[in-house]
């Protein structure tokens, strides 16, 4: 079985500060780890994912994540936040392509 | 626009009624899925094709809800008399299947349902 769990439902930041969006991960095999952001009335966009190949990845709009097997996270950062990061962020675990797992999510408010 | 598109955005109805919502893929995308999303909560899988081929469905997917590909393009998930705890948003997604795996899903807008 495979699950994810993001610790914090709402995180708030102010313009220019850094951000770090936090994930645990569960999973019997090897797992694919993907984070995807959702602003109000768009669809979900996919910002980076880890394919077993480098732990670092880095992603769209300055966001990277770090894959840590020993403690299970797949943290999402960014070193500045901008206004428009302000939206609503899923760390995923996936086994295979069509058993893709979310998070309950983290709402991400950014202050001016 | 060459996105995932989901008609209609929004569907207002009463308990017992039916509902039909269509997802439109990326035109050479061969796997299109769907989701539901509640309130507060990441979404939830309910069921994929592989071109017209249903291949996976969640135990989510109840026997009033039925989803159809027909020919290999667009999508059509129904629910049948629906009941409240059926409100949410319904999303829609493509990818393309080859060699490389977990290839990126590409998401629609969704569509909102309400049953009242």
């Amino acid at each position: 079985a495979q699950s994810v769990t993001q610790l914090d439902s709402h995180v708030s930041v102010s313009e220019g500060t850094p951000v770090l969006l936090r994930c645990n991960y569960s999973s019997s095999y090897s797992p694919s780890l993907f984070w995807y952001v959702q602003h109000p009335n768009k669809g979900l966009q996919l910002l980076l994912k880890y394919t077993s190949a480098a732990t670092l990845v880095k992603g769209i709009n300055g966001f990277e994540a770090e894959f840590k097997k020993s403690e299970t996270s797949f943290h999402l950062t960014k070193p500045s936040a901008h206004m428009s990061d302000a939206a609503e962020y899923f760390c995923v675990v996936s086994a295979g392509q069509n058993d893709m797992r979310f998070g309950a999510g983290t709402r991400l408010t950014v202050k001016p | 626009d060459t996105g995932v598109s989901q008609n209609p955005r929004h569907k207002i109805t009463k308990r017992g009624q039916n509902v039909t919502f269509r997802c439109d893929p990326i035109s050479e995308h061969n796997r299109l899925y769907w989701y539901r999303q509640t309130l507060g909560q990441g979404p939830e899988f309910l069921t994929y094709f592989q071109n017209e081929a249903q291949l996976e469905k969640s135990r989510l997917l109840s026997d009033r809800f039925s989803a159809e590909r027909p020919k290999g393009s667009f999508s059509t998930l129904e629910i049948q008399r629906t009941e409240q705890g059926d409100s949410a948003m319904y999303l829609c997604a493509s990818s393309s299947a080859g060699a490389i795996s977990y290839n990126e899903q590409f998401f629609g807008p969704g569509t909102r349902l309400t049953v009242l």
